[in-house]
């Protein structure tokens, strides 16, 4: 079973503040990486599907990068905003077919 | 948008009783995924249908969870009976094949308290 790993647990930053996140997976035949944003109270949405090395993707103020050779991946939010608080969730596949491994989680905190 | 459907939102349980969760997944979703996420951990794979077969159900307590996706579109989880430990959150999920580079998408999930 894959064992995929967040840094750090959780964050807090102020209001208009960037800050990034780390997700580690097996860099052993890797598939996909997902990453997801869990408000409370709300299902989880996802944000990026990621699958080359060097990969870089862009969703507003949101952006990842993914390193397969290392693996990991970060998840960049630049001028955070309350409405960025949430649980941000990674998800790693191999090419083995195995289901997402998730991790546990990064919980984010803006505060105003 | 579509979304996946889950019943209910919250259930509060006797430990020893049985207790079951509905999921309606996108219309079309082949993939569906029962999720169960313990506060502090990330979500984890309880079973996995394609259709109607399962086709990963490694990670289910099979001594008292069961579910079923008899025609292939909606689905039931139970358990029975409940055990203190069972309470966490139940997440339903579907995408439109096993393809792992496809996204999920997840319901609102169903809180389960057993007291």
């Amino acid at each position: 079973i894959l064992n995929v790993e967040q840094s750090p647990q959780s964050l807090h930053v102020q209001e208009g503040d960037s800050t990034n996140f780390t997700c580690s997976f097996p860099s052993s035949n890797f598939y996909a990486l997902h990453w997801y944003r869990w408000e409370t109270a709300k299902s989880p949405e996802a944000l990026f599907v990621m699958t080359l090395n060097g990969d870089e993707k862009k969703k507003g103020r949101i952006s990842a990068t993914l390193n397969t050779k290392e693996g990991y991946s970060y998840l960049y939010i630049k001028g955070s905003q309350p409405e960025d608080s949430a649980t941000y969730l990674c998800a790693s596949a191999d090419n083995y077919g195995q289901n997402f491994v998730f991790g546990p989680g990064t919980r984010l905190s803006v505060l105003p | 948008e579509a979304e996946v459907a889950q019943s209910p939102r919250y259930k509060i349980t006797e430990k020893s009783q049985a207790v079951a969760f509905w999921c309606d997944p996108i219309s079309g979703h082949a993939t569906l995924y029962w999720y169960r996420q313990i506060l502090g951990q990330g979500p984890e794979l309880l079973v996995q249908f394609q259709d109607e077969s399962v086709v990963d159900d490694s990670q289910l307590p099979k001594d008292r969870f069961s579910a079923e996706r008899l025609k292939g579109v909606d689905s039931t989880l139970k358990i029975q009976p409940a055990e203190l430990g069972d309470s966490a959150m139940y997440l339903c999920a579907s995408s439109r094949d096993r393809n792992n580079g496809n996204t999920i998408y997840f319901g609102e999930g169903s809180w389960l308290t057993v007291v």
